[in-house]
């Protein structure tokens, strides 16, 4: 079965510090995806970071980072030096292709709450 | 680039009536749109898939007679929420992505907020 899953509900960090969001998944899949989104109270959705399972270095962007770890088949997001604005829902999705059709599918989310 | 834009962002109806809710790519052709649905402080579940000029391909458990899905053109896609009820009222998000390989995320639309009394 294709599942994610984020075992975080909520996690709080200090202004300034690192902090990991953890994401696992679940696939037989030998190709697919994993994506980062941020969607602050306002709803949007934002992307933030993307690892494809053949990349072999881990992606980054910025302040975020992936650490993708397939044998274990997880995909931690790591924010450094969090700022007030980080405060959001972030969610891990993975991208399958099923029946040669693109479809992704999200984790529960992690709600992070960033403190001054 | 690659600007998804949502209309309306939120809307109030009462119940047994029928809500539009438009999906357009600005500045990209989408051939697929995917419609998700997202219950307050939950994730983002996939409704359907959209398919420029066939129908819609729909997720287990999605009724496709209440909820119509058109995709007539390369940069809208439509989803019309019929004979609304209260259950219905949630936060519909529409997304696509620009054909550059399968690491193109999906660009969101900001979402509709629809509040069925």
């Amino acid at each position: 079965a294709q599942k994610i899953t984020q075992t975080q509900p909520g996690m709080f960090v200090q202004e300034k510090e690192a902090v990991t969001l953890d994401c696992t998944y679940d696939t037989s899949d030998q190709s697919y995806g994993l994506f980062w989104y941020k969607q602050p109270s306002s709803g949007e959705m934002i992307f933030l970071i993307y690892q494809g399972s053949y990349d072999e270095q881990n992606a980054t962007e910025g302040r975020y980072s992936l650490n993708f770890q397939k044998a274990r088949k997880s995909a931690n997001l790591v924010i450094s030096a969090s700022q007030l604005g980080d405060s959001a829902m972030y969610f891990c999705a993975m991208r399958l292709l099923m029946d040669s059709s693109y479809k992704l599918i999200f984790g529960s989310g992690t709600r992070l709450l960033v403190r001054p | 680039g690659a600007v998804v834009s949502q209309h309306p962002s939120w809307v109030i109806c009462k119940s047994g009536t029928s809500v539009k809710i438009e999906c357009r790519s600005l500045d990209f052709q989408a051939t697929t749109m995917f419609w998700y649905r997202q219950f307050p402080k939950q994730s983002l579940m996939l409704m359907a898939t959209s398919n420029e000029g066939s129908k819609a391909t729909y997720e287990q458990g999605v009724e496709k007679d209440k909820f119509l899905i058109n995709h007539a053109s390369l940069t809208l896609s439509t989803l019309t929420v019929t004979s609304a009820h209260p259950e219905d009222s949630s936060f519909y998000i529409c997304s696509a992505r620009p054909n550059r390989g399968l690491g193109s995320p999906l660009h969101f639309g900001n979402g509709t907020r629809l509040t069925v009394t």
